[in-house]
This record gives C-alpha cells, structure tokens and sequence, in this order.
C-alpha cells in the first residue's frame, strides 16, 4: 500500500531565511503525482505546489520549490526567503496516477516562522 | 466566486445523537471527498463520491454515512454509532472523477461532542 512519512512534526525557520520540509512516500507505481498543501490557523487547505512523476524537472511556485528525486522516493518542499505568513501545518500528499480516487496525506509538518 | 462551503464552522451535539454535517460547492465538480482531521493523524478518507447517487467508503467510513442527491451537495452524517466523533472534518471536490488534480477543500467543521 501506498505511504506518505513526513518525518518533521515541527520546523522553526527564521524570517527571511530558508527551510526545508521533508516527505518520503512508498509506491510501486510509476505515474504518480505529489503535492504540498498549506494549512494556516484558518485551517483552510491551500495547494502550494504540484509535481507530476513523470517531469524530471523541479516545480517552483515564486518562493516555493520543490526537490524530487523519484529513485529515493523523496519530495521535499523548500521555502525560500521565509516570511510570518508562512507559519502554517504543511502537508505532503500523493495520488497514482491510474484514475482512483484515493489521495494519500502525511501526517503533516507544523512550521514556525520566527521574527 | 466559486468554491467549497461547509456549515457550520463550529457544532457541538450531545453523545448519542446523530448529526449532519454540510459540505456544498458550485465549481461544477464531479467528485466529492470528507476527510477527517485528528491531531497527528493528517487527513483520513471517510467516504468519496464521483458521481451523483454514488459514493464509497474510504478508509475510516464505520460510524459515518453519507449522500449525492445532487451534484453540488454532499452531506455528511456522524451516526452515534461513531466512538469518538469529536474532530475536524473536511470536505474536498475534484473537477472529474478518475482525472488527477489538486483538491479544493472547503473551509472545515468542527465537531465536538460531549
């Protein structure tokens, strides 16, 4: 079965520095998309950003980008240039890309961002 | 502007009633999800539905049920059957069903039961 480890359950980052927040997922699938979602104190979930398996390039959303390495299964989002706006719980979450329904979540990274 | 409604934010219901918990939305989407939120745990699938007069169980549907009478709504009831309701729930819509995009989620319920 499909898994999503966020490793993380807490970051603290400094504002105007950079973080990175870790996810690792197990599949036996080959396409697949991942995605990075953002939970602020509203809990309104927002897409931050969205990887397809298949581009071997990074997607970037303005501060946001991410590192995928398909081999070691790993998708980690980095978050340049830190602001206060970005403490929020960010969650990593996977779907094969065969036409289910079934979108996997991790457990979720609370991220601080310090004045 | 399009989007995801859920009502109300906040509901408090005493154990062994049942209680039903809105999600509507007016994107047009064919697939809608309710997803439940503990502390720790991230998002957990109750039931999804991909077309109208049909819905699934998902990972955690015991003590839960649900309807799609019509495209846009998709109602949640928390039976008192359910051991321990008390949690975050979160309804979700993708445009099509089978077709991979991101969720859009509505703005949550919290539910307490005491």
């Amino acid at each position: 079965a499909q898994t999503v480890t966020q490793s993380q359950p807490e970051m603290s980052v400094q504002e105007a520095e950079t973080v990175t927040l870790s996810c690792t997922y197990d599949t036996s699938e080959s396409d697949y998309y991942l995605f990075w979602y953002k939970q602020p104190p509203s809990r309104q979930m927002i897409l931050v950003i969205r990887q397809e398996a298949y581009k071997q390039q990074n997607a970037t959303e303005n501060r946001f980008s991410v590192n995928f390495q398909k081999a070691a299964k790993s998708f980690s989002l980095k978050i340049s240039d830190s602001q206060l706006g970005d403490a929020a719980m960010y969650f990593c979450a996977y779907i094969t890309g065969l036409g289910t329904y079934k979108y996997i979540f991790g457990t979720g990274t609370r991220l601080k961002v310090l004045a | 502007d399009g989007g995801i409604t859920q009502s109300p934010k906040y509901l408090f219901r005493k154990e062994g009633q049942n209680v039903t918990l809105s999600c509507e939305q007016n994107l047009n989407h064919d697939a809608m999800y309710w997803y439940r939120q503990d502390p720790g745990q991230g998002l957990r699938l109750i039931y999804y539905s991909q077309i109208v007069n049909d819905f699934q169980k998902g990972d955690i549907a015991e003590g839960y049920s649900v309807s799609r009478e019509k495209k846009e709504s998709f109602p949640l009831t928390v039976t008192s059957a359910q051991k321990n309701p008390t949690a975050f729930y979160l309804c979700a819509s993708t445009p099509k069903a089978g077709l991979v995009s991101e969720q859009y989620f509505g703005p949550g319920t919290r539910l307490t039961v005491t």
